[in-house]
């Protein structure tokens, strides 16, 4: 089943942009963690936050939380083109993380 | 580096032959996943072992066979396999069965059935 559903599904900005992404997801959740994937590479794992947490930052990402509205954001600060990948987010359902279709950003230079 | 190495990168196979997947993780990991992630699907869970211990089936085909003789090593073990079965073939492990964790991942293998 499918829990998380990444918007948009692509995203284009210039160097230097911001870029945010969001996240929808339909039941309850512990958790929900956002990963990245380079083309031709695995996921990576960037940033996991609690269902009692409302922000967490690492970096250059900034991810929020708003468990009434069963969504979440992340937000990519002055984007560069190695951020080019597409991200998911993905949520814990019983022992389970279910991914979304995620959503696939390109930094041009 | 992950930390989690997958051979083949790549593989080619016709329907009628035999191969296997392999997946090592160097992370002292205690859960191993296989995932398969398809062109514009979402990534899915295929099986879990944690302690070497199947805990997960997401109602995969037989065809697809999984085998973890210890908690650094897991295979999966193909035969007679469909053309729909094409796809990135992603293992990745993490420090218990709980979804709390993160995950890592290895690069995958890409699979073309014939």
């Amino acid at each position: 089943s499918q829990q998380g559903e990444e918007d948009p599904q692509a995203l284009s900005i210039q160097e230097g942009e911001n870029a945010t992404m969001n996240c929808s997801y339909k039941t309850s959740i512990n958790n929900l963690q956002w990963y990245r994937q380079n083309s031709g590479r695995g996921l990576v794992h960037l940033i996991l936050i609690r269902s009692n947490e409302r922000e967490k930052h690492s970096g250059r990402l900034r991810v929020t939380l708003d468990t009434s509205k069963k969504s979440s954001s992340l937000l990519i600060t002055a984007s560069r083109a190695a951020d080019t990948a597409s991200y998911f987010c993905a949520t814990d359902e019983g022992t389970a993380l279910i991914f979304g279709k995620g959503t696939t950003l390109s930094v041009s230079s | 580096e992950t930390g989690v190495t997958q051979t083949p990168r790549h593989l080619v196979m016709g329907m009628t032959n035999k191969k296997s997947l392999k997946c090592e993780q160097h992370l002292g990991h205690n859960a191993m996943y296989w995932y398969k992630q398809s062109a514009k699907k979402p990534l899915e869970l295929m099986f879990v072992y944690n302690f070497k211990e199947q805990t997960e089936n997401n109602s995969v085909p037989s065809r697809f066979s999984p085998e973890c003789p210890n908690s650094s090593h897991l295979f999966l073990h193909l035969h007679t396999l469909q053309p729909e079965d094409s796809a990135l073939y992603l293992c990745a492990s993490s420090q218990d069965r709980q979804g709390i964790v993160p995950q890592h991942f290895g690069d995958g293998t890409r699979l073309s059935i014939l």
